[in-house]
């Protein structure tokens, strides 16, 4: 699986958007761009994913760059219960055949504190 | 709440000792994966299984097995177990490789 690069910590204030960055310059044409956080030991609860094209869902926009190689989640109204350990994972689809059948592996990821 | 069920929730033991970890994925849900989280560490993959049959193998102790039965809920034993496995494990589950996957809320394991 490639390989992603975060910064390890970022911050933000209370009702404005959070932009986390993921470098994966190494991604191959069949992975895919996942975006997980944790919650303070939680379990990882997932965000949002995609191949090539901007997705978005209640939760949050992923926006991938045309050459796939960076991407950036963007919480658009980040609230204090965003604050979490935010993870970039690319990741092989099952169908696309050798023997990861879709791991996730998990990087450090980003800590994102929302400030009030 | 994500669909999957771990328990138990909390588990203290002594070393040298063998304990049994069971996930219920959600219904419909092919794949499992153990994943192991330290305090030191990173969330680290151990082993994936995919309707009963293991696909891909992390960074497992010998001592760790796991398995996944026909009704597609899966076990991680740990054995022989040390201060060093003192850890969350968590169980994820998902339809296929390509869609998301989700996970339960880990077992916190204490070594004592």
């Amino acid at each position: 699986d490639a390989k992603t690069t975060q910064p390890p910590s970022m911050d933000c204030a209370e009702g404005r958007a959070a932009n986390l960055p993921c470098n994966h310059s190494t991604i191959s044409g069949n992975e895919y761009v996942y975006w997980y956080r944790q919650i303070h030991s939680q379990g990882p609860q997932y965000i949002i994913h995609g191949l090539k094209n901007n997705e978005t869902n209640e939760m949050a926009s992923l926006i991938i760059t045309e050459d796939r190689k960076s991407s950036t989640l963007i919480l658009p109204h980040a609230t204090l219960r965003d604050t979490a350990v935010y993870y970039c994972i690319v990741r092989v689809g099952l169908g696309a055949g050798g023997t990861s059948y879709g791991k996730l592996t998990f990087g450090q990821g980003t800590i994102l504190t929302v400030h009030p | 709440d994500s669909g999957v069920t771990q328990t138990p929730k909390h588990l203290i033991t002594a070393t040298g000792q063998r304990v049994t970890l069971r996930c219920s994925p959600r219904s419909g849900d092919l794949s499992v994966y153990w994943y192991q989280q330290s305090l030191d560490q990173g969330l680290q993959f151990l082993i994936q299984y995919y309707n009963g049959e293991e696909r891909a193998k992390g960074n497992i102790l010998e001592r760790f097995s796991a398995q996944q039965f026909p009704d597609l809920h899966s076990e991680l034993n740990l054995s022989s177990l040390e201060l060093g496995d003192s850890a969350l494990y968590f169980c994820a589950s998902s339809s296929s490789g390509e869609t998301e996957a989700f996970f339960g809320q880990g077992t916190r394991l204490t070594v004592v």
